[in-house]
């Protein structure tokens, strides 16, 4: 069964960082990208972040470029999303999910984690 | 950026009545080598994180109930749910997965009239 549990959610002040973690396991993890998705209280989906299995290329939305950076640690099957200089608008709940690619493209987001909050204010 | 939008914003529907939401993209999302809409629909429920219904504009998740069906091509896409039940309240969104960013439509909101 596939598992993605996400961690490090919390309050922070505006310009701060935090770091979140995703947990992943029940399936191959350097077969699948991974990606962060965020929605703030009582809005829609955002894609934010979306990193290969190889790790080599990093894609981002254009309201986090510059401030958040994903990584991830094959050998520990652990997603990451560093997130600096942190605005008020950044306030959502962060998923993790897993996406499946091959050589015709990325497909769409088969399983999410159940999300992490982050809340920016002073 | 492709950018999603969908409509309408709410609807209301009586139990086992036909539901249809919309979705328009930009610009196209056949994309790649495989003459396929790079389109999803997904359903979340309230304190919930999505769950993926739909993708490549017409094929069922496995797991799905057969009264969602996707159809459409090119830009303009349409989820149907054929006889809606009450389980099936929720926020239904779509996402082109063409190109980066991955954008999401803002969300159609179905509830029971």
């Amino acid at each position: 069964e596939v598992q993605l549990v996400e961690s490090g959610g919390g309050l922070v002040q505006p310009g701060g960082s935090l770091r979140l973690s995703c947990a992943a396991s029940g399936f191959t993890f350097t077969s699948y990208a991974m990606t962060w998705v965020r929605q703030a209280p009582g809005k829609g989906l955002e894609w934010v972040s979306t990193v290969p299995g190889g790790g080599s290329d990093t894609y981002y939305a254009d309201s986090v470029k510059g401030r958040f950076t994903i990584s991830r640690d094959n050998s520990r099957n652990t997603l990451h999303l560093q997130l600096n200089s942190l605005r008020a608008e950044d306030t959502a709940v962060y998923y993790c999910a897993k996406v499946y690619y091959d050589i015709s493209g990325y497909y769409p987001i088969d399983s999410w984690g159940q999300g992490t909050l982050v809340t920016v204010s002073s | 950026d492709i950018v999603m939008t969908q409509s309408p914003d709410s609807l209301a529907v009586s139990l086992g009545e036909r539901a249809t939401i919309n979705c328009k993209s930009s610009q196209s999302v056949l994309c790649g080598s495989n003459n396929k809409n790079y389109l999803a629909w997904y359903q979340q429920k309230p304190g919930q994180p999505p769950k993926l219904l739909i993708y490549w504009a017409s094929t069922r998740e496995s797991g799905v109930p057969d009264r969602f069906g996707g159809s459409g091509s090119g830009t303009d896409f349409t989820l149907t749910v054929s006889s809606l039940q009450a389980e099936d309240v929720a926020v239904y969104y779509c996402q082109q997965y063409c190109t980066t960013p991955f954008t999401f439509g803002p969300g159609t909101k179905v509830d029971i009239k």
